[in-house]
């Protein structure tokens, strides 16, 4: 079976702190791809990242940063000095050969951040 | 660049009526999903389209749930008799496949409401 798990429902930080977002995955796959979506108040899931599993180098865009370790099957999501406007729904989700085409989604970590 | 369109963006019913949304892919797009997200939870896979064909569905999808893309481009996905427990958003995802994975693009959703 494959499964994501984002532990911290809700953080709240104060703007310009750093926060760092889990996600843990299960998968009995030696192939298989995590993702990263921002989901606003409007709705709309945008595209963060995309990471397949025989690459585990850890990625920087802008303040954006992606741990990716499969020793503990994790794809961890870190927000350098963070803005109001990152307030969102952030998911983690995987996608494996066993299962096709279909993302499997976390439940999503709700990020507050205050001015 | 015109993203993933969906209509309506809302929709309120009553319980029993049948209701039907549209998707329009970024244009090119050979991909199309069909996910459903209830409050509090992350996206989960209905169902997709390559090209015109319908190659998976979910056990989620019941005979109450049809879709289609006629033409490979727009896709419709019905809901009839509907039932409060399918109050829910429900987000199309298109995406481009060329190789071993394709990366999905969602648009805003729609948010049905059964009453």
């Amino acid at each position: 079976a494959q499964k994501v798990t984002q532990a911290q429902t809700e953080i709240s930080v104060v703007e310009k702190e750093d926060v760092t977002l889990d996600c843990v995955y299960e998968t009995r796959d030696t192939t298989y791809y995590l993702f990263w979506y921002k989901q606003p108040p409007s709705g709309e899931l945008v595209f963060l990242i995309r990471r397949n599993s025989f690459d585990e180098q850890n990625e920087i865009s802008g303040r954006y940063s992606w741990n990716f370790q499969k020793s503990t099957s994790s794809f961890n999501f870190t927000i350098t000095a963070s803005q109001v406007v990152d307030s969102a729904v952030y998911f983690c989700a995987l996608r494996t050969s066993e299962y096709g085409n279909k993302l499997v989604f976390g439940a999503g970590t709700i990020l507050r951040v205050k001015s | 660049d015109t993203g993933v369109s969906q209509d309506p963006r809302h929709k309120i019913t009553k319980r029993g009526q049948n209701v039907t949304f549209r998707c329009d892919p970024i244009s090119e797009h050979n991909r199309l999903y069909w996910y459903r997200q209830t409050l509090g939870q992350g996206p989960e896979f209905l169902t997709y389209f390559q090209n015109e064909a319908q190659l998976e569905k979910s056990r989620l999808l019941s005979d109450r749930f049809s879709a289609e893309r006629p033409k490979g481009s727009f896709s419709t996905l019905e809901i009839q008799r509907t039932e409060q427990g399918d109050s829910a958003m429900y987000l199309c995802a298109s995406s481009l496949a060329l190789g071993a994975v394709d990366t999905q693009y969602f648009g805003p959703g729609t948010r049905l409401t059964v009453l």
